[in-house]
């Protein structure tokens, strides 16, 4: 089956740094890369996806890279806030014969300090 | 995107009882699961509830101790049973459907803390 392994597993930066984080996966048949981030007490939210045809995706400050030859994807957040504190989760998954089923990373806690 | 809401959001429970959790999507959805969230930990699969037909587990979940139900595309529960400490935990709930990048998105509920004493 699929493994995903992130790092780091707790970031820390100051305000207006930027953050990265990397994950890698096994298997060269997954195709769809998600990114979720979870607040304290709250719902993972996805945040910006990726599909393997895809090298690279912006959203305002966040951006997603993929090397599909390297097998692994990042997450990348400039200017970074405060309020960009929380747990942040890649995930990886391979859409088959009518099923999804991703597999998750164990997470990177990003604490940006003002 | 899909909303998603669970009841209860937390609750307290002896050990040897069962506790059934709601899931109630606001709109059609292909896929629904479980997961369980431990303080701190990633997200583990516990498994995917099929609409009309038994739930497909992982590895370590069996029916007997987390029955599942879905009777229709936008309703499921998850039933923790025989409870022990150990079974504390966030359960969250998620739903997928094809989004508009023509892959599945991905959203959970709000979860359910379960304390078991």
């Amino acid at each position: 089956g699929e493994n995903v392994e992130q790092h780091p597993s707790t970031l820390s930066v100051q305000e207006g740094d930027s953050a990265v984080i990397k994950c890698t996966y096994s298997d060269s048949a997954s195709n769809y890369f998600p990114w979720y981030k979870q607040e304290l007490g709250k719902r993972p939210q996805l945040i910006i996806d990726i599909r393997s045809n895809v090298g690279e995706k912006k959203d305002q400050r966040i951006a997603v890279t993929l090397n599909k030859t390297a097998k692994h994807f990042s997450l990348h957040i400039t200017e970074t806030q405060p309020e960009d504190s929380a747990v942040y989760f890649c995930a990886a998954s391979k859409p088959s014969g009518g099923s999804y089923i991703p597999t998750f990373g164990r997470g990177t806690s990003l604490i940006v300090h003002p | 995107s899909a909303v998603i809401s669970q009841k209860p959001s937390r609750d307290i429970c002896q050990r040897g009882t069962s506790l059934t959790i709601q899931c109630q999507v606001d709109s059609q959805v292909t896929m629904m699961f479980w997961y369980r969230q431990q303080p701190g930990q990633s997200l583990t699969l516990i498994a995917t509830a099929n609409q009309g037909s038994e739930a497909t587990y992982e590895s370590g979940f069996v029916i007997d101790k987390f029955p599942i139900s879905r009777p229709n595309l936008t309703f499921s529960t998850l039933t923790v049973s025989n409870m022990s400490p150990e079974d504390s935990s966030i359960y969250l709930c998620s739903a997928a459907s094809i989004g508009d990048s023509l892959f599945y998105e991905q959203y959970f509920g709000p979860g359910t803390r379960l304390t078991v004493t």
